[in-house]
């Protein structure tokens, strides 16, 4: 069956550092594959989507790639802040109708 | 433009009661996603409601329900209330643009 890891324990590193989150993908092809930040007691939102024929996407501090061979993504925050302290979901795809989630990894960045 | 909307933020319920979730999604768009996150864990995929009509269901017992209605808002019905059904309900109106929750506290 599709399975999804990502780091169950809590990643913590000092403000300023960069933080990297991994996310390994099992049984399935996906044809892109999204990242979402949820805060505690609150709904995901959406940070960046990479397609099966992109290595790698930026937005702001914000970095992933995609190994299909690996099948592997990383999820980069440079110059990390306390403000991004948060659980970071992955949701590899396949393009159905539903988006399946990873349990996501807790994010704790000190000042 | 109004995000995706859920009501309410927090219910109470005790065990073997009902509790009813509602959710309106984005104008325009005609889709409803209902997912489950127990604490600690991650989103399970439970419905999937578009034009009206249930798409999809998740691994989850009958007692879980909805329906759609004709202006594309949604409702989760969960009977039977068990202690584990307490969890944090997101509905989604695209894999992208979710609600902020309903939480349901099981006593």
């Amino acid at each position: 069956s599709q399975k999804i890891e990502q780091n169950s324990e809590a990643l913590n590193i000092q403000e300023g550092k960069t933080a990297t989150l991994t996310c390994n993908y099992t049984n399935y092809s996906p044809a892109y594959l999204q990242w979402y930040r949820q805060d505690p007691g609150r709904g995901p939102v959406f940070l960046l989507l990479i397609r099966e024929n992109e290595k790698e996407k930026r937005k702001e501090r914000l970095k992933v790639t995609f190994d299909t061979t690996l099948k592997q993504s990383l999820f980069h925050i440079t110059a990390s802040q306390p403000a991004d302290s948060a659980t970071y979901l992955c949701a590899p795809n396949t393009g159905g109708f539903k988006t399946i989630f990873g349990a996501g990894t807790r994010l704790f960045v000190k000042a | 433009e109004a995000g995706v909307t859920q009501s309410p933020t927090h219910l109470i319920k005790t065990r073997g009661q009902q509790a009813t979730l509602r959710c309106s999604p984005i104008s325009g768009h005609t889709s409803v996603y209902w997912y489950q996150q127990a604490l600690g864990l991650g989103l399970q995929f439970l419905l999937w409601y578009d034009e009206g009509e249930e798409r999809n269901r998740g691994n989850f017992p009958p007692r879980f329900s909805g329906r759609q209605f004709p202006n594309y808002s949604s409702e989760l019905n969960v009977n039977a209330l068990e202690l584990e059904d307490s969890a944090l309900y997101l509905c989604a109106s695209s894999s992208v643009l979710f609600g902020p929750g309903t939480r349901l506290t099981v006593l």
